[in-house]
């Protein structure tokens, strides 16, 4: 069972677009739904995180949006830049206790010069 | 100030053979995590551990798997005899305390196994 489900699996934006990936989730004990970059060859980095208590979550060009009863949240790019293009994972987990992250299959993002 | 560091970073090994991925974490970190990355399969959780204990397998397959963090020195995941579905990229990650606790994840750049 799929806890995290991520879409669209790639994505093409021109340089200057805005690029949106959108995560679902079914455990609404998940309290921390942080976003992870990957580029090829290494390992995934920690761009953003949000928690429930908030809807959204700015810092520079990346926004996460997070709707609660909806279950879903959602990470913007604005101004998107060949730069960007790496491989994008959403996460969630659980706060307490021993909760480790459960990642989504990840979003191969291409930004077009 | 070095990350997480993995090794190898690429190996090979043929059917039946075993395999030993080894992760230093960062410094300070007593935290260790295993994923699994499969094409078009994301990041697949393995097991937890921290300094001698093994706090969640739940991820890990039964047989074959077993991974180690001891009081001195790297962790260790064991693949024995290896199959051609094990042909993955293995990440291991650190964090200060438990992910979930706010704690960042700190990803080593992988090491890939081919099982020929």
């Amino acid at each position: 069972q799929q806890q995290v489900k991520q879409s669209p699996q790639s994505l093409i934006v021109q340089k200057g677009g805005i690029s949106i990936i959108n995560c679902a989730y079914e455990n609404t004990a998940f309290d921390y739904f942080p976003w992870y970059q990957q580029f090829p060859g290494k390992g995934p980095a920690l761009l953003i995180a949000i928690r429930p208590d908030v809807s959204e979550k700015k810092e520079g060009r990346f926004t996460i949006s997070f709707n609660k009863s909806a279950k879903q949240f959602s990470l913007h790019i604005m101004d998107s830049q060949p730069g960007d293009s790496a491989t994008y994972f959403c996460a969630a987990s659980m706060t307490s206790g021993y909760s480790t992250l459960t990642f989504g299959k990840g979003t191969m993002l291409l930004v077009s010069p | 100030n070095a990350g997480v560091m993995q090794n190898p970073r690429h190996l090979v090994r043929r059917r039946g053979q075993e395999a030993r991925l080894r992760c230093s974490p960062m410094k300070g970190h007593s935290h260790v995590y295993w994923y699994r990355q499969l094409p078009e399969e994301g990041l697949k959780f393995m097991v937890y551990l921290q300094k001698e204990n093994i706090i969640d397998e739940s991820g890990m397959p039964k047989e074959r798997f077993s991974a180690e963090f001891p009081k001195e020195g790297p962790s260790i995941l064991r693949i024995q005899q290896v199959v051609r579905g094990d042909s993955a990229a293995y990440f291991c990650a650190s964090s200060l305390i438990e992910s979930a606790n706010t704690g960042e994840l700190f990803f080593g750049e992988g090491s890939r196994l081919t099982v020929l």
